[in-house]
């Protein structure tokens, strides 16, 4: 039962443009959300996150929108760098609950 | 290094034998869960522990697999009698408050289990 999906498993951006990365979700229990990118051989490493009681979160060149009524979030990279090139994982969490979920990532490479 | 810590890197098990996965968390981090990685799939939980107390183990198969946090020393993830299908990617995290406090996980590097 994967209550967090990432639909689209690759990506490709030029540098200096926009990367949007999509996530949904099915748990309307779900209230923090997080980014996570991965590197090869490396364990995630947290991007940023967002409450259900907002609907932006800006961190420099991310931001995270939420729209809880579509149960959906996004990540914005502009502009993109070819650092940027990772996969990506979104993840949710709900108060009355124990863990985080993940879904199956996004694979970002920003061309030069 | 005040990262999370684990051990070892890559792991090779022949079917049968016992695998121990070690995770020091961060300093000053006393919740840590334990999450697999499948290839092609994304991070499953698998169990969450505080200090001497597993709190939910909802993710880990029933048989074979157990895991421990004690008063001193790193978690331990335990694999009695692997089998091809263990082999995996298995990531530990930990963090400073349980997940209901709205706070990131920090992840370690992982250790990458080979069953031959």
């Amino acid at each position: 039962d994967q209550q967090v999906k990432q639909n689209s498993p690759s990506l490709s951006v030029q540098e200096g443009r926009i990367s949007i990365l999509n996530c949904d979700y099915t748990n309307s229990m779900f209230d923090y959300f997080l980014w996570y990118k991965k590197y090869p051989a490396e364990g995630p490493t947290f991007l940023i996150s967002i409450s259900s009681i907002k609907d932006k979160n800006e961190d420099g060149r991310f931001t995270v929108f939420l729209n809880k009524s579509a149960k959906h979030l996004s990540l914005h990279i502009v502009p993109s760098q070819p650092g940027d090139s990772a996969v990506y994982f979104c993840a949710a969490s709900a108060r009355t609950g124990n863990q985080f979920y993940f879904g199956t990532g996004t694979s970002l490479t920003v061309i030069p | 290094n005040a990262g999370v810590m684990q051990n070892p890197r890559h792991l090779v098990r022949r079917r049968g034998q016992e695998a121990r996965l070690r995770c020091s968390p961060m300093k000053g981090h006393s919740h840590v869960y334990w999450y697999r990685q499948l290839p092609e799939e994304g991070l499953k939980f698998m169990v969450y522990l505080q200090k001497e107390n597993i709190i939910d183990e909802s993710g880990m198969p029933k048989e074979r697999f157990s895991a421990e946090f004690p008063k001193e020393g790193p978690s331990i993830l335990r694999i009695q009698q692997v089998v091809r299908g263990d082999s995996a990617a298995y990531f530990c995290a930990s963090s400073p408050v349980g997940v209901m406090s709205n706070q990131p996980q920090h992840f370690g590097d992982g250790t990458r289990l080979s069953i031959l």
